[in-house]
């Protein structure tokens, strides 16, 4: 069974700033079938990012995934007010089928 | 517009039973993996169960084999989750979700969600 690390579990940034989220797997996640989710208060998670890499549709480019086997990070390359907000990290390469890592809480500083 | 709409949760007893409804539009669903994915308060994601596009393959998390069972009826558009014998930490929002694809991939739309309470 797959199981997801997210690190770190609060980060607190401020409009403008780099953000860097990890997300580590307990085995590897083949086919880099790794998808990002954003999810506000009060609102259904929003699909980010898919095949570890690729944007769904809409998502602005400051948003870009990377990473492989174990290790994949989620870039936010200038945090705008909109973007704070807790990010999950799915795999769907393995049982069982879905995984969620934990989440990590985006802060404004 | 794509658009998944959700219904049927509400309060219960622990031991009693609950179906969800999940009525979709703007797409036609049976092109694609269906799944629920609930979130309990203040809490992560869980996936729940998917359904393949036929209907004939179903999947279900640990948590919940045996209990849930999801469903689907193409011919409506709809997706069911019955859920049977709930428990306290079943409590939860549900979301109903819609998969990339007619395999397994990324959740790309995700319903409003209904809240199921189950009182012990």
């Amino acid at each position: 069974e797959i199981v997801l690390t997210q690190s770190p579990g609060t980060l607190s940034l401020s409009p403008g700033e780099r953000a860097t989220l990890s997300c580590r797997a307990s085995q590897t996640v083949f086919s880099s079938y790794l998808a990002w989710y954003q999810q506000k208060p009060g609102q259904a998670p929003r699909l980010l990012i898919y095949s570890t890499s690729t944007r769904a549709t809409g998502i602005p480019d400051r948003f870009s995934g990377s990473g492989s086997g174990t290790d994949f990070t989620l870039t936010i390359s200038r945090l705008e007010p909109e973007d704070f907000a807790v990010y999950y990290c799915q795999q769907y390469s393995s049982s069982p089928l879905f995984t969620f890592g934990p989440g990590t809480r985006v802060d404004i500083k | 517009e794509v658009q998944l709409l959700e219904s049927g949760g509400g309060l219960v007893q622990s031991g009693e039973s609950l179906r969800l409804s999940c009525a979709a539009s703007g797409f036609t669903s049976m092109n694609y993996v269906m799944s629920w994915v609930r979130q309990a308060p203040g809490k992560g994601l869980e996936w729940v169960s998917s359904i393949h596009i036929g209907g004939g393959i179903t999947y279900d998390a640990d948590s919940v084999r045996g209990r849930f069972t999801i469903s689907r009826d193409n011919s409506k558009n709809m997706l069911f989750l019955q859920m049977n014998n709930l428990r306290a930490d079943d409590t939860a929002v549900y979301y109903c979700v819609k998969g990339r694809s007619d395999w397994l991939d990324a959740f790309d739309i995700w319903g409003h969600g209904t809240t199921v309470t189950v009182s012990s």
